[in-house]
């Protein structure tokens, strides 16, 4: 699987965007985007994932570069209890690769009154 | 979704001993992965966990350590064995669905002293 990079830390304030950037330029023609998030050590949390056409649900959007090489998580309204740290991770869809998830160390999102 | 039920959520363990982490899921899932989340770091996967054969482990993980069962396609477990202080840590499963994004377990904090 790719790796992604990812920024340490982030802070956003209470009502806002939070944006938080993925770096994947190794990715492959059929690995996806996931983002997960996990709040105090509780089970990661599926958010959001997608190939190349950008993604919205009710969580948050997902924004893919043409070239695939980065994206961009989009939560458009942040709240305190979106703190928690967000995981950026490139999977295949099939193959011996199906199912597994890399986590790398991920970007603390701190959300702030 | 699929949803996941893990047990125990939590354990304090004698070193020397054994502990088995059970996880039922809602639904008929093919694949379910462990992974392991030792503190202050991200998840490392352990194993895929397949229903009528063996299961897969990923370098760094051998069978005798960590035996896993999958006796039907909604149940695994997954035994700690021989525990020493190193091994704790937060141990998770998850679905190989990707329908909706993988589901996680909520997650086995064990501590061995």
């Amino acid at each position: 699987d790719a790796k992604t990079t990812q920024p340490p830390s982030m802070d956003c304030a209470e009502g806002r965007a939070a944006n938080l950037p993925c770096n994947h330029s190794t990715i492959s023609g059929n690995e996806y985007v996931y983002w997960y998030r996990q709040i105090h050590s509780q089970g990661p949390q599926y958010i959001i994932h997608g190939l190349k056409n950008n993604e919205t649900n009710e969580m948050a959007s997902l924004i893919i570069t043409e070239d695939r090489k980065s994206s961009t998580l989009i939560l458009p309204h942040a709240t305190l209890r979106d703190t928690a740290v967000y995981y950026c991770i490139v999977s295949g869809a099939g193959g011996t690769s199906y199912g597994k998830l890399t986590f790398g160390q991920g970007t603390i999102l701190t959300v702030h009154p | 979704s699929a949803v996941i039920s893990q047990k125990p959520s939590r354990d304090i363990c004698q070193r020397g001993t054994s502990l088995t982490i059970q996880c039922q899921v809602d639904s008929q899932v093919t694949m379910m992965f462990w992974y392991r989340q030792q503190p202050g770091q991200s998840l490392t996967l352990i194993a895929t966990a397949n229903q009528g054969s063996e299961a897969t482990y990923e370098s760094g993980f051998v069978i005798d350590k960590f035996p896993i069962s999958r006796p039907n396609l909604t149940f695994s477990t997954l035994t700690v064995s021989n525990m020493s202080p190193e091994d704790s840590s937060i141990y998770l499963c998850s679905d190989g669905q990707a329908g909706y994004g993988y589901t996680f377990g909520s997650g086995t904090r064990l501590t061995v002293v």
